[in-house]
């Protein structure tokens, strides 16, 4: 069964750092891509970046180089590390699984962790 | 960047009926690589269609899923009032990769 268990989220003050992670169990990152994806109070959902089974990586907009997604495919653990945040970066991110390379869909979702950027 | 318009933003229904749901891309989408989500509160989105008609693991037949292009539609017939919440549309390609619909709220 896959799971995914998003942890290290809390409150930052703005221009502070928060790193998330993603315990992933049920399959492997080398076998799958994961991805990162957030969601403002009351807003849509949004891509922030992703990383491939060979370690590629890719961002969404607006952010401007100040995350960065990584990966310990021994611990199958995912991670974002989050700079220079925003009021704005305020949001419930989200771990979710590509269904698989080729099939570019979000089959699994962890339950979400909160971040708040507030002064 | 690929922009994916949802309509209408709110719809209310009466449990029997059937919901249509429209998404419209900017642009064409690749390889028919859009996709259907379900959104209840306070809770992950949820996997409903795939590459356009494809349904997911465990969703119903009251599903379904059509377009092509930069015009899709979800259907969801025979309306129960587990099926409220708000449905996000996606697709990839371009930059960014992953885009989503702004969402349609249905309310049973």
């Amino acid at each position: 069964e896959v799971q995914l268990v998003e942890s290290g989220g809390g409150l930052v003050q703005p221009g502070g750092s928060l790193r998330l992670s993603c315990a992933a169990s049920g399959f492997t990152f080398t076998t799958f891509p994961v991805t990162w994806v957030r969601q403002a109070p009351g807003k849509g959902l949004e891509y922030v970046s992703g990383i491939g089974t060979a370690g590629s990586t890719s961002y969404g907009t607006s952010l401007e180089g100040r995350f960065t997604i990584s990966r310990d495919t021994s611990k199958n653990i995912l991670y974002l590390q989050m700079t220079s945040l925003r009021v704005e970066d305020t949001a419930i991110y989200y771990c979710a699984k590509i269904f698989a390379s080729g099939s570019p869909y979000f089959d699994h979702w962890g339950q979400g962790i909160l971040v708040t950027v507030s002064s | 960047e690929i922009v994916l318009t949802q309509s209408p933003g709110t719809l209310s229904l009466s449990p029997g009926e059937r919901a249509t749901l429209s998404c419209r891309a900017s642009q064409s989408v690749s390889n028919s690589y859009l996709a259907w989500y379900q959104q209840k509160p306070g809770q992950a989105p949820r996997l409903l269609m795939y590459r356009v008609s494809s349904r997911a693991t465990g969703i119903p037949d009251r599903f379904s899923g059509s377009g092509s292009g930069t015009d899709f539609t979800l259907t969801i017939s025979r309306l129960e009032p587990e099926d409220s919440a708000v449905y996000y549309c996606q697709q990839y390609g371009g930059s960014p990769l992953y885009t989503f619909g702004r969402g349609t709220k249905l309310e049973i």
